[in-house]
Parts: C-alpha cells; structure tokens; sequence
C-alpha cells in the first residue's frame, strides 16, 4: 500500500524567503506525482505534474523536483509572497494504486509581510 | 485540461438528511472521481464512476451510503444519504486527462 507523507506539517515564513516543502512515498512503482495547492474551504490547483521519467519541472517561481528510486519530492518556492499562503499537497499516481491518486499529508504554508 | 462545476458549493443540513451534490465537467471524460476531506486532514477517494457502469467503492464506503449516478460522459452525482456529522466534509469531483488529475470547486458539507 503506497504511502505519502509530507514534511513539515506547517511552515511560517517571512515575505521573499526562498523555501521548500518535502513529500515521501514508499511505493516507487509511480506514473507520475501531482503539486496541488489548496486555499481555506476551497478546491485543488493543481500547481505542477512531473511524469516518472521526469527529474524536474518549472512553472515560474516553483520548481519540484522527483527523485523515484529514493522515494522522495520536493517542491522549491523562489521568493515566497503572501499570496502563496495555502496548503501544498502532494499525490501519487501508481502502478499498484487502479487509477487513483493517493494523497500527502499536506503542508500549511503562511508566508508574513 | 478540464474545468468542472461543482452545485451546490455549500450547504447546513439536519441529521438523518440526504443531500445530492453535482458535478459537471466541460469534456468528456471516461472516470470521474470522487473525494471527501474531513476537516484538517488530506483527502480520501470515496468512488470512482464510470459511465454506463456501477460505480466502484473504497474500501470504507459503501453505495447505500454514498449512491453514485453517472449519466452521460459529462455529468455525475453524488448523494450523501442519512447524515450524521461525522459527514461534515468538503466533497470534491475530479477527473484526469493523461493522468493529470483536476478538481471542481468542492462542496462544503455541514450536518447539525
């Protein structure tokens, strides 16, 4: 059964910190791994897809990186603004997993003025 | 992409009530999905439907619970039967193209 964690839980930074947010799974057997952000009460955004055979994608000023054999994802965020407060989800897309994505643990992210 | 539509975006319902929540999607799309988030945790996928075809269950959910329609290629429903507010949940619809999965808007679920 795949699993998906995500450290920290909760990150608090100061307006133009340069950060990074974590995400583990145990199953490396992926198709691919999602980047989600998600605002209080709302839906999901999806921020950034990187495919298995991938290593990294850009969108401006986010940058995931996926290393499959070590189990492990990064999402970088370059001079973090108040707008990016939010909660940062990761999900997996398996081969064990029929179709279905399997979620991180998310991380709340504030970013202070 | 896709851009889906959720109805109604929120709702306060009494216990022992049942509320059926819409999903419509902009394509057409095989699968769609969907989701439950308890308050401060991470999302759970309750179904997934399929059109022309009984919709298959999570372990943990069951169709009694949480009947599922599936009518055209565009178009799901998910009804929350006899509520308690255990079901207070955001309820989310997804579909995926190429694997790349999107989500609507959500509908916030509060049972009193």
């Amino acid at each position: 059964k795949q699993e998906v964690t995500q450290i920290p839980a909760a990150l608090s930074v100061p307006e133009g910190e340069n950060l990074v947010l974590n995400c583990s799974f145990t199953d490396s057997a992926i198709y691919n791994l999602q980047w989600f952000r998600q605002d209080p009460g709302k839906g999901l955004t999806s921020l950034l897809l990187i495919q298995s055979s991938q290593r990294e994608q850009t969108s401006g000023r986010l940058n995931a990186s996926l290393d499959k054999s070590s189990g492990r994802s990064t999402l970088y965020i370059a001079a973090s603004q108040p707008g990016d407060s939010a909660t940062y989800l990761c999900a997996v897309f398996y081969t064990g997993g029929g179709n279905k994505l399997t979620f991180g643990t998310g991380t709340q992210l504030k970013v202070e003025l | 992409s896709a851009v889906i539509s959720q109805k109604p975006s929120r709702d306060i319902c009494q216990r022992g009530t049942s509320l059926t929540i819409q999903c419509q999607v902009d394509s057409q799309v095989t699968m769609m999905f969907w989701y439950r988030q308890q308050p401060g945790q991470s999302l759970t996928l309750i179904a997934t439907a399929n059109q022309g075809s009984e919709a298959t269950y999570e372990s943990g959910f069951v169709i009694d619970k949480f009947p599922i329609s599936r009518p055209n290629l565009t178009f799901s429903t998910l009804t929350v039967s006899n509520m308690s507010p255990e079901d207070s949940s955001i309820y989310l619809c997804s579909v995926a193209f190429a694997y790349e999965q999107y989500f609507g808007p959500g509908t916030r679920l509060t049972v009193t």
